[in-house]
This record gives C-alpha cells, structure tokens and sequence, in this order.
C-alpha cells in the first residue's frame, strides 16, 4: 500500500457518460497530481493541485475536471466520454515541488 | 514547450546482462527523477538527481545527472527476471510541472 488511494479500481462505462475519480492523498502530502496512461503508452500529465489551489496544467481536455478538497482529496471528472479515453489513471501525491512523487494504483477506466 | 526524450523504447536482454536507459531534455533541468513501473502495477519512485554530474547507487542500479543538467542515465548492472518493467525519467525545470518520458520497457529472458 502506498499511502495513496484511488477509487474505483475499475470502471465501465458508455460513451457520452460522466464519471468521477477519487483520490486520497498520502498523509502529509499537499500536492495531487492526475495522470492518464494509455494502454502501454507513457504517463500523460493532467493536473496539479497544491493545498487546494491549481499549480499546473497539461494536456487536459475540457471535458475533464479537477478540484482537489479543503481535506487535500481530489477529484478528476471525465464527461461526454469518448471510447479513446479509455487508459488508466493515475493519482499521485507529494510533500512539495520537487519531490518525489507517490502513485496509486490507478483506476482503470473502459468505455465502451 | 519542455521536452523529454528517452531511449531506448525497448530492450530485450538475457538474464546477466547489462542495460542501459537514457533521458534527455531539450532545457536545463532542476532535478530528474526516476521510476519503474512493473507490468500492471503503479509507477514506483525510485530515486531523485539534483546535481550537476550526480552519481547515486542502488545495488545494481546506478543512476547518472548530466553535468549540464540536460541528461541522465539509468544502469542496471546483472540484470534479473525482477527488473522487468518500464523505467520512467520525470524531469523538473523548476516549475510546477514535471514531465515523464516515454519510457524504456526491459524484457529480461530467463
């Protein structure tokens, strides 16, 4: 267990559907990074959140969403989905810029 | 925008022998990190490089920062059937954003 926790593990849903991704941050940690991961491919950058605020962004579409909680939770909303967004999804956490970071184990998202 | 570059994207090796994957970057970076990733698990921090010509081990890992702070290595030395993986560098310019290579994935045939 890596201190990070993300929710579902799995997901299958239709085109066109919303869905909401969960991630709890290890303990201590500030920043929330969102990851997308297609199959077999590298790791996309999303998104960061800082103490609640948004520190960075990257290739995220508009029809996702974050917001990271007063209890350092976050959240990644996918709506209007589409089969290619289909991948996993990683969250990851970290005392600050700079270092390290700490995945979890993903949610493996199916639209189908 | 930032860019990072790394090579191989693929290596297949035979148990004991020796790999090698690169990480280069198109700016100067802050610091590079590096991570494995086992198949069907969750990318894994391995270890962080700050300095210029930096050179950390662990056991048979030896990780290498560029002296111009562009480019970094990751050695494996014997490998074995556990280090198959993809190994990802995410290098850091001193912003908000770190960006992860492509990554190298190493088959290790027994």
């Amino acid at each position: 267990d890596s201190g990070v926790t993300q929710t579902p593990k799995h997901l299958i849903t239709a085109t066109g559907q919303r869905v909401t991704l969960r991630c709890s941050p290890r303990s201590g940690d500030l920043s929330v990074y969102w990851y997308q991961q297609s199959l077999d491919q590298g790791l996309q950058f999303l998104i960061q959140y800082y103490n609640g605020e948004e520190r960075a962004k990257g290739n995220i579409l508009e029809r996702f969403s974050a917001q990271q909680f007063p209890d350092l939770h976050s959240e990644l909303n996918l709506s209007s989905l589409e089969l290619g967004d289909s991948a996993l999804y990683f969250c990851a956490s970290s005392v600050g810029q700079g270092n390290g970071y700490t995945f979890g184990s993903g949610t493996r998202l199916t639209v189908v | 925008g930032q860019q990072v570059m790394q090579i191989p994207q693929y290596q297949h090796v035979q148990e004991g022998e020796d790999f090698t994957t690169y990480c280069n970057s198109s700016t100067t970076l802050s610091n590079i990190q590096w991570y494995k990733q086992r198949p069907g698990g969750h990318p894994v921090f391995l270890i962080q490089l700050v300095k210029s010509g930096e050179v950390k081990k662990q056991k048979r890992l030896t990780f290498q920062f560029g002296e111009a702070k562009k480019n970094s290595s990751l050695h494996i030395t014997a490998t074995q059937t556990t280090d198959v993986g993809t190994y990802f560098c995410a290098a850091n310019t001193g912003g908000f954003k770190t960006i992860f290579g492509a990554g190298t994935r190493l088959f290790v045939k027994a």
